[in-house]
């Protein structure tokens, strides 16, 4: 079964810098990838998605993420990051087209002034 | 953009009383879910349901969960007699079939006291 470690739970950084959150995936033939925003008190709303093609995905609120087969990896990165972007950040992996999702245990992105 | 409707958004209930949580997925989607979120925890899948049966469940979608979809615009998780554990946030997801995103409620924030 697929599993997925999101090795920070916690990132502070400062406003307009850049960050990345790590997401690691086990390993598969194939695998679909996500990322998931959560606001305080709110569902879960989607990033971006990797199901094929190009390995650089861009998403909403001009993050991205780089798909990197040989490490298992899914990366979310931002170049500048706002106050509004301080939320959960979820990855998510299925192995297939409706497998159900499983996602990782969150990553707290704390946006400083 | 279609959504996926969850109602009610929060729900008090009494330990060992019944609760349906109800969904409406977007119309053109086959293959729908149920999750739940502990607070300050991860998301955990519960169930899978497609062409009207329970297509994947987990550990945690023991006999007092059941789902259904009696009309074929809702899609309900009944809960038979509710535990304090069960309190939680649950998601309802929905898509289409093959390679396509996961679309999430905003959530019904459970509280069994």
């Amino acid at each position: 079964a697929q599993s997925v470690t999101q090795l920070d739970s916690q990132v502070p950084v400062f406003e307009e810098a850049p960050v990345e959150l790590r997401c690691n995936y086990s390993s598969s033939v194939s695998v679909y990838l996500f990322w998931y925003v959560q606001y305080p008190n709110q569902g879960l709303q989607l990033l971006l998605k990797y199901l094929s093609g190009s390995t650089l995905v861009k998403g909403i609120n001009g993050f991205e993420a780089e798909f990197n087969k040989s490490q298992t990896s899914f990366h979310l990165r931002k170049p500048s990051v706002h106050i509004s972007d301080t939320a959960e950040y979820f990855c998510a992996v299925s192995d297939s087209g409706n497998t159900p999702l499983v996602f990782g245990k969150g990553t707290r992105l704390s946006v400083i002034a | 953009e279609p959504e996926v409707t969850q109602t009610p958004s929060h729900q008090v209930t009494q330990m060992g009383q019944e609760v349906i949580l109800r969904c409406v997925p977007i119309s053109n989607h086959l293959y729908f879910y149920w999750y739940r979120q502990i607070l300050g925890q991860k998301v955990e899948f519960l169930v899978s349901f497609y062409n009207n049966e329970i297509s994947e469940k987990s550990e945690i979608f023991d006999d007092q969960f059941s789902v259904e979809r009696p009309d074929g615009s809702n899609f309900t998780l009944k809960i038979r007699s509710t535990k304090l554990e069960d309190s939680a946030m649950y998601f309802c997801a929905s898509k289409r079939g093959g390679p396509y995103g996961y679309t999430f409620g905003s959530g019904t924030r459970l509280t069994v006291v």
